[in-house]
């Protein structure tokens, strides 16, 4: 298995741009995760999918930032406009289904806002 | 202005000797816990996990002993080599009968193991 694919690794732009961020979870899969770490907070859970539906935004910081997931296969966040304090590594999470089970984690997207 | 981070604990071994890491967790209600493994620059990577009717699960090389009454967590690394330096994380779910915690994991701070050869 491919294991939780996210795209672009690394991404660097400028405030007041959109950025979009994307996740392939591991297929089979019906929970679905978007997390951000930084140094500050550490490891955020920001929303989280089952079989395609938001289940839980309350992470979401703001209303700038917006999570889809049109289909089991593919989910994207996105952040309009970007700002300076956004900058973090951002994760996406997949697990197979119901409570007590291991999230299998992406490599993660490296944002930088200038 | 000087920015302020999280102050991670931290550990530093010799190659060869076993390793400790401690987590305290926070809600009574959690009945699933992981340990994660995150080297630089990667995702956390899963090590182990148990269950709350468990108080000890064994994996290769690795131990995590859960302490209910106290609400602690510990992970042990036998015989730590240079490639297991990396931070690492206890997270905790609550689980049952649904609503918006289903699923959720709460993640600790993480500590730094580091191994010196």
């Amino acid at each position: 298995d491919a294991g939780v694919i996210q795209s672009p690794r690394h991404e660097v732009t400028e405030m007041g741009q959109e950025v979009t961020l994307r996740c392939k979870p591991i297929s089979g899969h019906d929970y679905l995760f978007w997390y951000r770490q930084t140094m500050m907070r550490g490891l955020e859970l920001l929303i989280y999918f089952n079989n395609n539906v938001p289940i839980d935004d309350s992470g979401m910081p703001e209303d700038r930032f917006s999570a889809k997931m049109p289909n089991a296969s593919f989910s994207t966040l996105k952040i309009q406009p970007s700002e300076p304090r956004d900058s973090a590594v951002y994760f996406c999470a997949s697990s197979r289904g119901r409570d007590q089970e291991t999230q299998y984690f992406g490599p993660g997207t490296r944002l930088l806002v200038l | 202005g000087e920015s302020v981070g999280l102050h991670l604990p931290t550990l530093s071994v010799q190659e060869g000797d076993n390793s400790i890491i401690n987590c305290a967790y926070s809600n009574s209600a959690s009945d699933y816990f992981i340990w994660y493994k995150q080297e630089s620059g990667k995702g956390p990577q899963f090590i182990i996990d148990i269950r709350s009717n468990m108080d000890k699960r064994q994996g290769q090389r690795v131990t995590v002993l859960l302490n209910k009454t106290v609400k602690h967590l510990s992970l042990q690394i036998a015989a730590t080599q240079p490639g297991d330096s990396a931070v690492y994380f206890c997270a905790e779910n609550i689980g049952g009968t649904g609503g918006t915690s289903y699923g959720k994991l709460t993640f600790g701070q993480g500590t730094i193991l580091t191994v010196h050869p």
